[in-house]
């Protein structure tokens, strides 16, 4: 069982607008943790998505933005393409400074 | 460009101890964290432990029950993980990943490294 938790698929048709969520409490993120995303393609070394709650590496599309609120966090995948299909987890802190990840979640692009 | 380079698929038995290290290189060592996560055949991510390069200090996952000792070489610019005792949950890949020293995200990662633990 993951610490933060994220639901296990999304999907989406092709040019449509996915969320993923990523929830923990206010033992992780709701202590003000930031939240980074990772995307993992199939067979594929995970890479960073978004970090610091909103940021993109350079090289990201601007399609994907995270945010976050209170006790939770999101990733927003818009104009969806084929190539988007992956495994998104995100990661934030626990009161100990200990790394937490989320389960992950499997985006499909239908 | 930033290089992560890990050694290779390790095949184990039960009770044993692995070694894998990850050789970096087109950045300053010691100016980054480096990171351990492995992730099992099917299975989400899961971090085990960091270590400073500059000063040596470790802090690693409680699941591990002190199974793991994280080391660097600053001469050769390579972080080690240990792993002993091992057992059949053991069977994974496990990554090194650079932490990015503004935001604390994993902005580099190795390419993985298989370790299976038979019996």
């Amino acid at each position: 069982q993951s610490v933060l938790t994220q639901p296990p698929s999304v999907s989406g048709a092709p040019g449509q607008r996915v969320t993923i969520s990523c929830t923990g409490s206010s033992s992780n993120i709701g202590t003000g943790y930031d939240v980074h995303w990772y995307q993992q393609l199939p067979g594929m070394v995970p890479t960073l998505l978004v970090y610091g709650n909103t940021n993109r590496p350079s090289g990201v599309p601007d399609r994907f933005s995270g945010s976050k609120s209170g006790t939770s966090a999101s990733l927003v995948i818009t104009g969806l393409q084929a190539e988007d299909e992956a495994i998104y987890y995100c990661q934030s802190y626990d009161s100990t400074l200990n790394v937490v990840f989320g389960g992950g979640t499997t985006l499909t692009v239908l | 460009q930033f290089q992560l380079v890990q050694s290779g698929a390790e095949v184990k038995k039960s009770g044993a101890s692995v070694q894998v290290s990850c050789r970096t290189s087109g950045y300053t060592f010691t100016s980054h964290n480096i990171n351990w996560v492995r992730q099992a055949p099917g299975q989400g991510l899961e971090w085990m432990g960091w270590i400073s390069p500059s000063d040596g200090f470790t802090a690693s996952s409680q699941t591990l029950q002190g199974r793991v000792t994280l080391t660097t070489d600053a001469s050769t610019s390579t972080a080690y993980l240990e792993l002993r005792n091992l057992g059949s949950d053991d069977t994974a890949v496990y990554y090194c990943a650079r932490e990015s020293s503004h935001s604390g995200s994993f902005d580099f990662w190795g390419q993985g490294t298989l370790v299976t633990v038979s019996s």
